[in-house]
């Protein structure tokens, strides 16, 4: 069926080196993907989000990169540092539905 | 600050009580959903409301009663739960449907003993 996957279910890093988390979606209709980030103890906080007609977005020290050939979507976080530990969650969108599928999670560890 | 508000943060209750958790938006947002977060799974839709009506009911038990006075509000009802039922519920809303964002609320931590 249809699904939403995250590659490895935690990523550790050291601060101030780049964070690279990626997600693989298999719905071919999907045109709609945005990056969550939960922090411990909350709910998921909308980070960035790209649409299909995009390969690339950025933001303030992160950036998404869309690859609809293989179906993969990253999220890139430049010099990350300790309050970027967190839960991240990909979700994706198809048009013909409104209710986005989300992936299980990668948990960041930043080690000061 | 999220813009969704739930009470309350934490709750424990019995099988047999009956409880009910909140979620107010202060976005604009016409559209409300209701999600479940249990430890290492994915997020769980259970309701969507669109406009105060219930577009989407994800198999969810009986025991769980969505209520949408209005586009702001948010009510998940909660009677004769199981152990199990114990998770993170998560209220969220949008601004229509179509390719916007979910936004979420910080969640109410449920214990059910």
């Amino acid at each position: 069926g249809e699904s939403v996957g995250l590659h490895l279910p935690t990523l550790s890093v050291q601060e101030g080196d780049n964070s690279i988390i990626n997600c693989a979606y298999s719905n071919s209709a999907s045109d709609y993907f945005i990056w969550y980030k939960q922090e411990s103890g909350k709910g998921p906080q909308f980070i960035i989000d790209i649409r299909s007609n995009m390969d690339k977005r950025q933001g303030q020290r992160v950036t998404v990169l869309l690859n609809k050939t293989v179906k993969h979507l990253s999220l890139q976080i430049a010099a990350t540092q300790p309050g970027d530990s967190a839960v991240y969650f990909c979700a994706e969108k198809s048009g013909g539905s409104y209710i986005p599928t989300f992936g299980r999670g990668t948990s960041l560890i930043v080690h000061p | 600050e999220t813009g969704v508000t739930q009470t309350p943060r934490h709750l424990v209750m019995g099988m047999t009580n009956k409880k009910s958790l909140k979620c107010e938006q202060h976005l604009g947002h016409n559209a409300m959903y209701w999600y479940k977060q249990s430890a290492k799974k994915p997020l769980e839709l259970m309701f969507v409301y669109n406009f105060k009506e219930q577009t989407e009911n994800n198999s969810v038990p009986s025991r769980f009663s969505p209520e949408c006075p209005n586009s702001s509000h948010l009510f998940l009802h909660l009677h004769t739960l199981q152990p199990e039922d114990s998770a993170l519920y998560l209220c969220a809303s949008s601004q229509g449907q179509l390719g916007n964002t979910i936004y979420f609320g910080e969640g109410s931590w449920l214990t059910v003993v």
